[in-house]
């Protein structure tokens, strides 16, 4: 079926530092999300991207993140600067359209801030 | 707001048995609701669906899940599991609003033993 992938698999940085968490979805699919799993809790809804913009996002999605999708490249989420808190992984997911159409999720992408 | 509570967190059994993992929702309008597959290290997978029409939905892998508005509940069911479907089963809701994201449980881990 349809991939996500997400790179890197794992990233490590001390905090305040900045990291870019990348996502290659569906080729034609043009809703994008970002999910935050934190071990041992729920995964939980950060944003939902259309169009080049943020059409929805969640109390989580704090002034220091940030998403953007440059040319049809990469879907990506910037931290800046990073906090311990936001340690966890995150999911990466698309949808060829909004309404009932099923989600797609990558692999996650492992966050450790030291 | 939804919530969604997965009772079970973790089920064991043997090949060959039938398997029935339990989802219980809190929503006040129409409702989307799906269940997703997450084997270790890979991405969750779509299972099934359900939005509208007829209240059991068939999935793949011989999946299925019966919405109970009445129950505010969407079971899913398998009538004879295999050893590949050892992994973690999450129930996940949405209301109207595609843009908001999926409201996941815990999710219940499935152990399947020969």
């Amino acid at each position: 079926g349809p991939k996500v992938l997400q790179i890197p698999s794992h990233q490590i940085i001390d905090m305040g530092q900045m990291v870019t968490l990348n996502c290659d979805p569906v080729s034609n699919h043009l809703y994008f999300y970002w999910y935050k799993q934190i071990l041992g809790q729920q995964m939980e809804f950060l944003v939902n991207f259309y169009n080049g913009k943020v059409m929805e996002k969640s109390k989580l999605f704090k002034d220091q993140f940030s998403v953007e999708r440059p040319d049809g490249s990469y879907f990506t989420l910037k931290i800046q600067p990073t906090a311990l808190e936001d340690s966890a992984v995150y999911f990466c997911a698309s949808s060829k359209t909004g309404g009932a159409r099923e989600q797609y999720f990558g692999p996650g992408t492992r966050l450790t801030v030291l | 707001t939804q919530t969604v509570s997965q009772s079970d967190a973790h089920v064991t059994v043997f090949e060959g048995d039938s398997v029935e993992l339990r989802c219980n929702y809190s929503y006040g309008g129409s409702i989307y609701l799906s269940w997703y597959i997450q084997h270790h290290g890979r991405g969750l997978q779509f299972l099934l669906k359900y939005y509208s029409g007829n209240p059991v939905v068939q999935g793949v892998n011989g999946f299925e899940a019966e919405f109970s508005k009445s129950d505010s509940s969407f079971h899913l069911r398998k009538a004879s599991v295999h050893w590949s479907d050892s992994a973690v089963y999450f129930c996940a809701v949405r209301g109207n609003n595609y843009a908001q994201g999926l409201t996941f449980g815990l999710g219940t881990r499935v152990s399947v033993f020969p």
